[in-house]
């Protein structure tokens, strides 16, 4: 069973860069059947996509957080990571890493980390 | 983008009820609508993807259904463990999810 867990600061100064990695067990992010995602959540409210990447490198984004975001990979240590630039109050949320499965054409979010909060304040 | 909204935002039921949420996106998506439950503190889930085809290991008390832009999702009887708020989400163009819809006693 494929498990991913969550970790990095959790406060992180306004201005800074938010960074997170996500780390997979039971399964490889080499492979090529699954995609690799960030979403959030800021307390109370809704879920938006972050952006994921494929075991090649290649990069998806939201259009609305692109100029500041950059997604990664570390194959050698089954992780990906993500890195927010220029945070503000904004993106104070609960980060969730997760496994895109893709069943036909329809992708879904089939396996989630257990989150985490990232606070931005001075 | 694809915008997602839920109705109701919120509903009130007890156990045993039959409930349906519905899910509207702003353009057709086909099939691409995924269903996820969330408790509190909690990750969500995955329950439906593709419109109507169960998750492995998922109750046959949910099902969903519609395509286009209209879809439901339907607790046929609810169980205490079902309290929780759900979540459309479309794939049809990368991905967004709809506001929420929280299922309370």
């Amino acid at each position: 069973q494929v498990q991913l867990q969550e970790s990095g600061p959790r406060l992180v100064k306004p201005s800074q860069t938010l960074s997170l990695t996500c780390t997979v067990s039971g399964g490889s992010i080499s492979s090529g059947d699954y995609y690799w995602s960030w979403i959030r959540q800021p307390p109370g409210k809704g879920l938006e996509w972050i952006g994921y990447i494929y075991y090649r490198g290649s990069t998806y984004y939201n259009p609305s957080l692109r100029s500041r975001l950059t997604i990664s990979a570390d194959t050698s240590n089954n992780q990906f990571s993500l890195h927010l630039s220029s945070v503000t109050a904004a993106d104070t949320a609960v980060y969730y890493c997760a496994r895109i499965s893709i069943v036909g054409v329809v992708k879904n979010f089939d396996h989630w980390g257990q989150g985490t909060l990232v606070t931005v304040s001075s | 983008d694809i915008q997602m909204t839920q109705s109701p935002s919120s509903l009130s039921a007890s156990v045993g009820d039959r409930v349906t949420i519905t899910c509207r996106a702003s353009q057709s998506i086909s099939i691409y609508l995924n269903w996820y439950q969330q408790k509190p503190g909690k990750a969500p889930k995955l329950l439906i993807y593709a419109a109507s085809t169960l998750q492995s290991g998922v109750p046959s008390r949910f099902s969903g259904g519609g395509s286009g832009t209209d879809f439901t999702l339907t607790i046929s009887s609810l169980l205490p463990e079902d309290f929780a708020t759900y979540f459309c989400q479309q794939s049809y163009s990368t991905f967004s999810f709809g506001p929420g819809t929280k299922v309370d006693i």
